[in-house]
């Protein structure tokens, strides 16, 4: 069955430098791939969305990319500030249509 | 417009008590997830729902839950005679269609069984 696999270990950045996260699967290529942020306390918030015959998304600050050879989607936030800091997670589609298969998240902190 | 709502959003429950958790879906949207979460854990999927039908329950487990979206009113997720392992956070979300449509989130019900 499909896996994903995000870095469990927290990312510390420096502001102004670009933080970069990784999502890998281990299975099929998804049609698809969403991000979202989650804030301690509260739901996810989709960010972006990229679809596999798209290499790259872009979103202001952010960028997806999507490498099906690899199984991997990097999401890059450039200029990163402190309040960039939370936990991003990475979801694809499931072999159903609407169930979507989650990453635990890496946690990102953006140190001024 | 407002997004996904969910109450309660602190849930206290003594070990064999019954917990419900609502859910109002945003405006326009008819479809409806359901979402548990365990610290430092991924979002694990329990059922999908739409309009008075559950399209797909297989991430729930068979005993003790159920949920319902009726026609008129929210989504509940119902856990019966809770047990500590019951304590989690789970979430909500909605969307207007499913084939990669985005899902939005609510704020989550923290449920906590003593």
């Amino acid at each position: 069955s499909q896996k994903i696999e995000q870095n469990s270990e927290a990312l510390n950045i420096q502001e102004g430098k670009t933080a970069t996260l990784t999502c890998n699967y281990t299975n099929y290529s998804p049609a698809y791939l969403q991000w979202y942020r989650q804030d301690p306390g509260r739901g996810p918030v989709f960010l972006l969305l990229i679809r596999e015959n798209e290499k790259e998304k872009r979103k202001e600050r952010l960028k997806v990319t999507f490498d099906t050879t690899l199984k991997q989607s990097l999401f890059h936030i450039t200029a990163s500030q402190p309040a960039d800091s939370a936990t991003y997670l990475c979801a694809l589609e499931a072999d159903s249509n609407y169930q979507l298969i989650w990453g635990a998240g890496t946690k990102l902190i953006i140190k001024p | 417009n407002a997004g996904v709502m969910q109450n309660p959003r602190h849930l206290v429950r003594r070990r064999g008590q019954e917990a419900r958790l609502r859910c109002s879906p945003m405006k326009g949207h008819s479809h409806v997830y359901w979402y548990r979460q365990l610290p430092e854990e991924g979002l694990k999927f329990m059922v999908y729902l739409q309009k008075e039908n559950i399209i797909d329950e297989s991430g729930m487990p068979k005993e003790r839950f159920s949920a319902e979206f009726p026609k008129e009113g929210p989504s509940i997720l119902r856990i019966q005679q809770v047990v500590r392992g019951d304590s989690a956070a789970y979430f909500c979300a909605s969307s207007r269609g499913i084939n990669t449509d985005t899902q939005y989130f609510g704020p989550g019900t923290r449920l906590t069984v003593l």
